[in-house]
């Protein structure tokens, strides 16, 4: 089965502009793989910022950005708060199903 | 407002099933489909499987393909997701979400088995 990697950790400043990425281990990131991206804090349920890899929902933050970029899929945080520091998931349409990536802990410092 | 709903809590033993419900409201439940994902304790999120509440059209990976039945009943808009010969590995939250067009926007608050040996 596919994997997904992701950074397991990064770190910014805050105020600061960080950029995470999503790409499969065999093959690449297309507009067909349908990217979402969710940020996920401890004892919740994932929360959803991005769909078919540009695309906001009402609810995401101006500062969180999507795109695709050489192959693979990047969530770009602008202007990063405290409140960004989180677990954040890529999920990818990949051989004909969904496959989460392994998860970026941000630390916000 | 877009709800949905999961059942509570449950605690099994090895080798047994469990079926998580979730009953979703505020949206077209029939015109959608209902992704299930699962998170044991300390790891990542992993996709269980899909099913359309429209056509009941199925998607399973193929790790859970025998092992897991997903359906929906759109009298109630609830959605099932039956997961059967339990281990210890199953331990973990199950979560169901909106899925719809490749668009995952609304997911459940999340049940946590319990698997005991």
């Amino acid at each position: 089965q596919t994997v997904v990697t992701q950074e397991p950790s990064l770190t910014v400043s805050p105020g600061g502009t960080v950029t995470l990425t999503c790409a499969p281990t065999t093959g690449a990131v297309t507009g067909g793989s349908y990217p979402n991206w969710f940020q996920q804090k401890p004892g919740h349920a994932p929360r959803p910022l991005i769909y078919r890899s540009t695309n906001k929902h009402p609810w995401t933050p101006a500062r969180f950005s999507g795109s695709l970029l050489g192959g693979q899929a990047a969530l770009t945080l602008s202007g990063v708060r405290p409140e960004d520091e989180a677990e954040y998931y890529c999920l990818l349409f990949h051989g004909g199903v969904w496959v989460f990536g392994g998860g970026t802990k941000l630390t916000v410092l | 407002q877009v709800q949905l709903v999961q059942s509570g809590a449950e605690v099994k033993k090895s080798g047994d099933s469990v079926k998580v419900s979730c009953k979703a409201s505020g949206y077209a439940f029939s015109r959608n489909g209902v992704s299930w994902v699962r998170q044991a304790p300390g790891q990542g999120l992993e996709w269980m499987g899909w099913i359309s509440a429209d056509n009941g059209d199925i998607n399973l990976p193929q790790k859970f393909r025998g092992r897991v039945t997903v359906t929906t009943d759109t009298y109630t808009s609830t959605a099932y997701m039956e997961l059967r010969d339990l281990t210890s590995d199953d331990t973990a939250v199950y979560y169901c979400a909106k899925d719809y067009n490749y668009i995952i926007d609304y997911w459940g608050q999340g049940t946590l088995v319990t698997v005991s040996s």
